[in-house]
């Protein structure tokens, strides 16, 4: 079965340069979750959109932004890259009225920003 | 202070022990509970998924909610090698389109 594509899966960057990260959803989920990882931290929810807008928003930088395509995928844009952003990023998707259980994680991009 | 605690272990047990992990949380409105399992470098699989006080139980595992004490536990029963993994606990006051709060999460060494 389809899963939850995340590219690229390893990105390197440098300090004060810009990262997209994209996510493509399972085939007709209209949700998606973006949370930020550090090393052996707990994931923080960052953003969600439902049906190409936002939907809820937690700890995303000012310097982050984000979209849902007409195709439901998403990119996370990341810019000004600080040493503290690297991290993994995980997103999830969900179907469109959905319970918790139904939340599909993909298997991240990490980012080492040097 | 952290919504959601969680030992974060290491934890190292041999094969066929009995493994108990644990979370405490403070927000009462939490009324769904979660344990995803995470292998190093790859994204949290659900393992179990729980939302009333009380015992589920899926095969060698079992998901323990008390909503009164704001703790849940999840039990892994003949562990294997398979199973040595990072265990994050995760809790939602809603279902649906809504973000989680997962605990730190908990390494799990299981020695053959």
């Amino acid at each position: 079965a389809a899963g939850v594509i995340q590219s690229p899966r390893h990105l390197i960057k440098e300090k004060r340069e810009t990262a997209t990260l994209k996510c493509y959803p399972i085939p007709r989920h209209d949700t998606v979750y973006w949370y930020q990882q550090g090393p052996g931290q707990d994931p923080q929810f960052l953003i969600s959109f439902y049906e190409k807008m936002q939907s809820d928003k937690g700890s995303i930088p000012d310097r982050f932004s984000a979209q849902q395509f007409s195709d439901y995928h998403s990119e996370l844009n990341m810019s000004s890259l600080e040493l503290g952003d690297s991290a993994l990023y995980f997103c999830a998707s969900s179907l469109r009225g959905a319970t918790n259980e139904k939340l599909f994680f993909g298997s991240g991009t990490q980012l080492s920003v040097l | 202070q952290k919504e959601v605690e969680q030992d974060p272990g290491p934890l190292s047990v041999p094969e066929g022990a009995i493994v108990s992990l644990n979370c405490t949380y403070s927000n009462s409105a939490f009324q769904y509970f979660m344990w995803y399992r995470q292998y190093s470098r790859k994204g949290p699989e659900l393992l179990m998924y729980t939302y009333s006080s009380g015992n589920k139980e899926d095969g060698r595992f079992t998901a323990q909610v008390d909503k009164s004490s704001k703790y849940i536990s999840l039990f892994i029963r003949d562990s294997q090698p398979s199973d040595s993994a990072t265990y994050l606990c995760a809790m939602s006051a809603y279902t649906g389109r809504r973000a989680l709060t997962f605990g730190s999460g908990t390494r799990l060494q299981v020695q053959p």
